[in-house]
């Protein structure tokens, strides 16, 4: 059975706070994922890596940063919280040529910045 | 880039009726249409999938069809429960095959 992890359900942070969510999964995949979900705009993909080290942007990378350096663990990084990004975070991992293959979601981390 | 469009946002049927949520998606070169469901508090996970090389795929009261002339593929559930009350997402790959974009989403009531 596929695992993914996400460090925490709950988080709270300041405006202004660095914020580190960290993903780790269990199947030796190599493609992992950070998708934002709010209501109304589904499943949003902000960053997205394919290697150790290697990173793409998705559709909206702006405010974030990303970090592989182990190809289990993929971290999403918001350097300077601001309120527009409370929402669920939600980690996902799948074989090589993600597209075509099934992603395998965590439980998601649920980001409250005031 | 891809855009993936999902209508209804939000459907409502009555236990054994049947419920069809469609997608439409706008990248040619996309090859694989995987469709995911959400129930309340959990994860999304993958219920049924369906690459263009076939036409229509069928998994007890799931299916999926897909018009790839059209740019369009569906969700069929039949004989609904409410079990199936959850959020749906349906998702295209990107035509270079290393990701993929999802549609916003369909909340799906199933009524007993």
């Amino acid at each position: 059975d596929v695992k993914v992890t996400q460090s925490s359900r709950y988080l709270v942070k300041r405006t202004g706070e660095k914020v580190f969510l960290e993903c780790v999964q269990d199947m030796d995949h190599e493609n992992m994922f950070w998708y934002r979900q709010d209501p109304g705009l589904g499943l949003r993909l902000i960053y997205f890596s394919y290697d150790v080290k290697m990173k793409e942007k998705g559709d909206i990378p702006e405010g974030y940063s990303v970090s592989r350096e182990k190809k289990e663990r993929f971290s999403l990084i918001l350097e300077s919280a601001s309120t527009n990004q409370t929402s669920m975070y939600l980690c996902a991992s799948s074989l090589l040529d993600g597209g075509l293959y099934e992603q395998y979601f965590g439980p998601g981390t649920r980001l409250t910045v005031t | 880039g891809e855009n993936v469009e999902q209508h209804p946002s939000t459907l409502s049927v009555q236990e054994g009726d049947s419920a069809v949520i469609k997608c439409t998606y706008s990248d040619s070169a996309s090859n694989y249409f995987p469709w995911y469901k959400q129930e309340l508090g959990k994860r999304p996970q993958l219920i049924i999938d369906i690459r263009s090389n076939v036409g229509e795929k069928k998994d007890q009261r799931i299916a999926v069809t897909l018009n790839k002339t059209a740019k369009h593929f569906s969700l069929h559930i039949t004989e609904t429960q409410p079990e199936d009350s959850a959020v749906y997402f349906c998702a295209a790959s990107v035509g270079d095959n290393n990701d993929m974009r999802f549609g916003a989403g369909t909340r799906l009531t199933v009524k007993p």
